[in-house]
């Protein structure tokens, strides 16, 4: 168990629809990060949020958003969904910057029909 | 474009031996280097890592070397056990960037 939870596990919804998901960090830990892994790609790094400030973007779609709330937890929203976006969604934390290790929660499989 | 790659999609081994799991990168500007191993259903968990300054990390039954001439990372697993079967996953930082990038996983078996 890393100390990092993330839900729901699992979410089958429809195209075009908006769904959150959520993320809980370990502890003490201030930096939250969101992956996107689609069948046989490595995990895509979306975006990082350090206590409550984006701190780095990558691969995310303007479609999706997140954001980093005072208690640390974190949501990541996908609006206007696509089949393609059906994948694992993981968030990981640390303790300060991306030098640190990032623990990884279980993620989240989501299943756009 | 994938930056990171690992192009054995699988690999199997029989226990006890060694198990040599191989990375290239592209990007010259990486400077850290990691492994992580997950297990179905559970997230990624790290291994381990090296610097671009080091050749070698050593830790336990798991050593990491990078030959960064030929941008390749490789991790050896010595001996091999039933419970390292899990996809292996590599991952490289740039020393201008501030994420990470990963590879696409190669599933590691290991044969009683």
């Amino acid at each position: 168990d890393s100390g990092v939870t993330q839900t729901p596990k699992h979410l089958i919804t429809a195209t075009g629809q908006r769904v959150t998901l959520r993320c809980s960090p370990r502890s003490g830990d201030l930096s939250v990060y969101w992956y996107q892994q689609s069948l046989d790609q490595g995990l895509q790094f979306l975006i990082q949020y350090y206590n409550g400030e984006e701190r780095a973007k990558g691969n995310i779609l303007e479609r999706f958003s997140a954001q980093q709330f005072p208690d640390l937890h974190s949501e990541l929203n996908l609006s206007s969904l696509e089949l393609g976006d059906s994948a694992l969604y993981f968030c990981a934390s640390s303790v300060n910057s991306v030098t640190d290790t990032q623990y990884f929660g279980p993620g989240t499989r989501l299943t756009v029909l | 474009d994938q930056q990171v790659k690992q192009n054995s999609p699988s690999l199997s081994v029989q226990e006890g031996r060694i198990s040599i799991l191989n990375c290239d990168y592209t990007n010259s500007m990486f400077d850290y280097f990691l492994w992580y191993k997950k297990y179905p259903a559970e997230g990624p968990t790290f291994l381990i890592s090296i610097s671009s300054i080091k050749d070698k990390n050593e830790d336990g039954r798991f050593t990491v070397f990078l030959n960064k001439s030929a941008k390749h990372l490789s991790l050896h697993i010595v001996p091999s056990q039933p419970g390292d079967s899990a996809v292996y996953f590599c991952a490289a930082r740039s020393n201008t960037g501030n994420q990470f990038y990963f590879g696409t996983g190669t599933s590691l078996t290991v044969i009683p």
